[in-house]
């Protein structure tokens, strides 16, 4: 089955320690995107690559950073991770093209905590 | 600018009753809105959606949702709740032809009682 993918599943690193979060998809979309999901509250988009151009949000910390090194794969780098970024991070997935019924597909997640 | 707002942040509903998850929403253009469900501890799964077709939209599970321009809603209903159906479940509008910019709303809790 065609899915979204995220390894690992679940994440523990150390206060400061750098930290890479994997997505790979096999729907072959061009779209990916990075979401934040602390406890209790609604995914908040981070960024965006559609193809290779990359997409920032305003308000994303200079922390985070992306990369994309084919259309399957999108990771995301934490480069010094602190006790308020430990949260869920989803992976989505998009066509890409700009009609109305384009729809964003999920991965599971991963669940970072930061000792 | 669009908006989101899910009247209710928890609905506790028995086994076998039916279920209402209220959605309201605000768009300066034609909208595309979404329900998607997400279990503890998973990604978040599509329902159904809506996209400037027919407006009574039938999901997955046994979930719809009709669109009502005149009152702006987009409620999530289905006949008969299940153990499984607990979960949290948000409510999306996106601006038709932009996947990109999607707005959530703050979820909703189903608690499903036995």
């Amino acid at each position: 089955d065609a899915m979204v993918i995220q390894n690992p599943r679940y994440q523990v690193t150390q206060f400061g320690k750098p930290v890479t979060l994997s997505c790979s998809q096999t729907l072959n979309h061009n779209v990916m995107y990075w979401y934040q999901q602390k406890s209790s509250q609604a995914p908040k988009l981070l960024f965006h690559y559609y193809d290779k151009d990359f997409n920032n949000e305003a308000d994303t910390p200079d922390n985070f950073q992306s990369r994309r090194p084919n259309t399957s794969f999108c990771f995301l780098d934490i480069r010094s991770p602190g006790l308020g970024d430990a949260a869920m991070y989803l992976c989505a997935t998009s066509l890409g093209e700009v009609t109305s019924t384009d729809t964003q597909y999920f991965g599971p997640g991963t669940r970072l905590t930061v000792l | 600018a669009q908006s989101v707002t899910q009247l209710d942040s928890h609905v506790s509903v028995s086994e076998g009753t039916p279920v209402l998850l209220r959605c309201n929403y605000s768009s300066s253009y034609s909208p595309s809105l979404f329900w998607y469900v997400q279990h503890p501890n998973k990604g978040l799964q599509l329902l159904l959606k809506y996209t400037s077709a027919a407006t009574l939209v039938k999901g997955i599970n046994g979930f719809e949702a009709e669109f009502k321009k005149s009152e702006t809603s987009f409620h999530l209903t289905k006949p008969s709740a299940h153990m499984s159906d607990a979960a949290e479940y948000f409510c999306v509008v996106t601006r038709s032809g932009s996947a990109r910019q999607l707005t959530f709303g703050s979820g909703t809790q189903l608690t499903v009682l036995p």
